[in-house]
């Protein structure tokens, strides 16, 4: 299995100011034969399912806002939110989709500071 | 809008049967893979299988012989089996649409294995 994990397990910013996470990989999730990382970041609050916020490593899900990026390739990603709002408060998944079994890292909580 | 609509028991017994269904409106099966996530409360996400419309299936190892994902095209409907529950199966369980990665999902069952 690939082992996703995630750092640090939880931040606290203050509003307004930049939040950044990373991901790592056991095993680099680039497909060369598409040049395509076969990573996906999700964002989870409280009670609801997770929702799609990047894809592709670095592409932004319809209606996700720009202050929402991504980037890195490989073993190695970030996921950066750049003026964090109220409403990020959450915790943040990334998950490989290169092979099954599918697998996700064990989360990141952003909490205001 | 696709939506996903899924239900179930949501309280066993040690031993029995965990037994989720979850249908797709406004939308088709036919396309895509569509899985089964779970989450303990409190706890990550972990992916347990997935089927396409013909029926073809992956599951994660690490529940071994226990899960069984079936698919009914005629009601565009999915399934979840999970045999032999224990505490540890105590989570959220999630059904997903799976283009490569998960863009859609269904709003939780919680499933609680007591005693």
């Amino acid at each position: 299995d690939i082992v996703m994990t995630q750092s640090p397990d939880s931040l606290a910013v203050s509003l307004g100011e930049r939040a950044t996470m990373n991901c790592k990989s056991s095993q680099s999730l680039l497909y060369s034969s598409n040049n395509k990382n076969y990573l996906a970041w999700y964002q989870q609050k409280p009670g609801q399912p997770p929702k799609l916020l990047i894809y592709w490593a670095s592409t932004r899900e319809s209606g996700v806002p720009d202050r929402f990026s991504a980037s890195g390739s490989g073993t190695d990603f970030t996921l950066t939110i750049s003026g964090l709002q109220a409403e990020d408060v959450a915790v943040y998944y990334c998950q490989q989709y290169y092979i099954t079994p599918r697998t996700f890292g064990q989360g990141t909580k952003v909490e205001i500071k | 809008q696709v939506q996903l609509q899924q239900w179930g028991a949501g309280l066993l017994k040690p031993s029995e049967t965990l037994s989720l269904t979850c249908a797709v409106y406004d939308g088709s099966l036919s396309d895509d893979y569509w899985s089964w996530i779970r989450q303990p409360p409190g706890k990550g996400l972990e992916w347990l299988g997935e089927i396409n419309h013909s029926g073809s299936t992956n599951y994660n190892p690490s529940l071994k012989s226990r899960v069984t994902i079936s698919v009914d095209t005629s009601k565009n409907q999915f399934s979840l089996r999970l045999s032999s529950v224990t505490a540890a199966d105590t989570a959220v369980y999630y059904c997903a649409r799976e283009i490569a990665y998960f863009d859609l999902w269904g709003r939780g069952t919680l499933v609680t294995v007591s005693s």
